[in-house]
């Protein structure tokens, strides 16, 4: 069964960083694109960044790029998000998922979804 | 405001048939990029229902199909059940923006 366990999240003051994790199990990570989506409290989806995985290519959201970096640790099956120079509107839910299709990233669907992990920016 | 565009809500009594708009327009939609949909249930993370435009994940039963016709998108619930109470959201590529979202659907089973 696939599952994706994201942690990390918490309390961080404006300007400050954090590292977020989802550990990953059930297929074969290196295999697949990852990606992370926020919810910001009572709002909709917003997608964040993708990593893919044949060549770690990543994408960003203009909200995030320049702050956020993704990565991965196909050892560890692990997928990151270092998250910096954090402001109050990155507040939300931290999802992330595993990517699906097989061809053009630009067609790529939203698999499997973790349960989320909360981070809030607030001094 | 988001580049796919829902409408807030939608209702429907049980048994019957909704149907969820998703309105784009040539750098997304109608520049042939698929598009998807997810459910949200509430409290609980979103759920893949429909990828590329029509295909169902395994698992996801009949009752839910997806269209295209231009710049927009539609899904289809018929035999509208309880369990179908949700947040509903479109999701395609957008040539200017990367990946993005409908704003959202709320679905209410009267």
């Amino acid at each position: 069964e696939v599952q994706l366990l994201e942690s990390g999240g918490g309390l961080v003051q404006p300007g400050g960083s954090l590292r977020l994790s989802c550990a990953a199990s059930g297929f074969t990570f290196s295999s697949y694109g990852m990606s992370w989506v926020r919810q910001a409290p009572g709002k909709g989806l917003e997608w964040v960044s993708t990593i893919s995985g044949r060549d770690d290519s990543t994408w960003y959201a203009d909200s995030v790029k320049g702050r956020f970096t993704i990565s991965r640790d196909n050892s560890k099956n692990t997928l990151y998000l270092q998250m910096s120079s954090l402001r109050a509107e990155d507040t939300a839910v931290y999802y992330c998922a595993k990517d699906g299709g097989s061809g053009s990233y630009y067609n790529w669907y939203l698999h499997i979804w973790g349960r989320g992990t909360p981070v809030t920016v607030s001094s | 405001q988001s580049v796919l565009t829902q409408p807030p809500s939608v209702s429907g009594a049980p048994g019957q048939r909704v149907t969820i708009s998703c309105t784009g327009s040539n750098s997304n939609i109608g520049a042939d990029y698929d598009v998807h949909w997810y459910q949200q249930l509430p409290g609980t993370a979103p759920k893949l229902l429909i990828y590329g435009y029509s295909n169902r994940p395994s698992g996801v039963p009949d009752r839910f199909s997806g269209s295209k016709s231009g710049t927009s998108a539609s899904l289809a619930i018929t035999g509208l059940q309880a369990e179908d109470e949700a947040d509903y959201y479109c999701q395609s590529y957008d040539s200017l923006r990367g990946r993005v979202f409908g704003g959202g659907t709320k679905l209410t089973v009267l």
